[in-house]
């Protein structure tokens, strides 16, 4: 199976810091068909997770454009350009490439 | 909006079964691949199955835990999900969530494997 490695696993951030968090995979996320499905999911606390990246760098509706993702292959980053009070919680990544599905360990996202 | 609301879980004994639900609405359901994830108290997401779409053969997919014992399944016509658990561990408590494609997210259902 996929092993994504996620880094760090806690980062401590004030208010309208910049912050990025790294996933790393076992092996290449480059499906057959040209799409790289590694996506980014952030669960609040005693919420459900919810999808802000899809397909690497793509935004999803409704997500600020403080989110970003980057990366191709093995290494992919997630941005955070200002952080906000309402951005705390644990970011996932998540590929969908290879199945059976894996998520990354998690990073949790404290105030300093 | 999409909503999902999962139904049917409790507490269980080891090697029992335990049938979960999950309805959908707000979206094309027979569009989507449907997933099941889940949370151990204090731990992070696990995904454990996914079924894709008709033109897709139904297809499902398994995490290796839970391969062999639990079947994920799917009714269009209803816009429901399911997730059929068998000869439960108490490895499989947990909290699980039904999401259509990561994008919509159910609240959860707790299922708790204890003697």
């Amino acid at each position: 199976d996929v092993v994504l490695t996620q880094t760090p696993p806690t980062l401590s951030a004030t208010i309208g810091q910049s912050v990025s968090i790294s996933c790393r995979s076992s092996q290449s996320l480059l499906h057959s068909n040209g799409n790289t499905y590694l996506h980014w999911l952030l669960q609040r606390p005693g919420q459900s997770p919810q999808l802000l990246i899809y397909l690497v760098s793509r935004l999803e509706s409704g997500v600020p454009n403080r989110f970003s993702g980057s990366g191709s292959g093995t290494d992919f980053t997630l941005k955070i350009s200002g952080v906000e009070a309402e951005d705390l919680g644990v970011y996932y990544c998540v590929q969908g490439t290879h199945a059976p599905d894996t998520f990354g360990a998690g990073t949790k996202l404290e105030l300093k | 909006a999409v909503q999902l609301v999962e139904s049917g879980g409790g507490l269980v004994q080891p090697k029992e079964s335990l049938k979960i639900s999950c309805a959908a609405s707000g979206f094309t359901f027979s569009n989507a691949a449907m997933y099941w994830v889940r949370q151990a108290p204090g731990k992070g997401l696990e995904w454990v199955a996914r079924i894709r779409t008709k033109p897709n053969n139904y297809a499902t997919y398994y995490a290796d835990s839970v391969k062999g014992r639990f079947t994920i399944s799917r009714d269009d016509s209803k816009s429901m999900v399911y997730l059929q658990m068998d000869n439960l561990k108490t490895e499989d408590t947990a909290m699980y969530y039904c999401t259509a494609q990561l994008r919509g997210w159910g609240q959860g259902v707790m299922v708790t494997v204890s003697s």
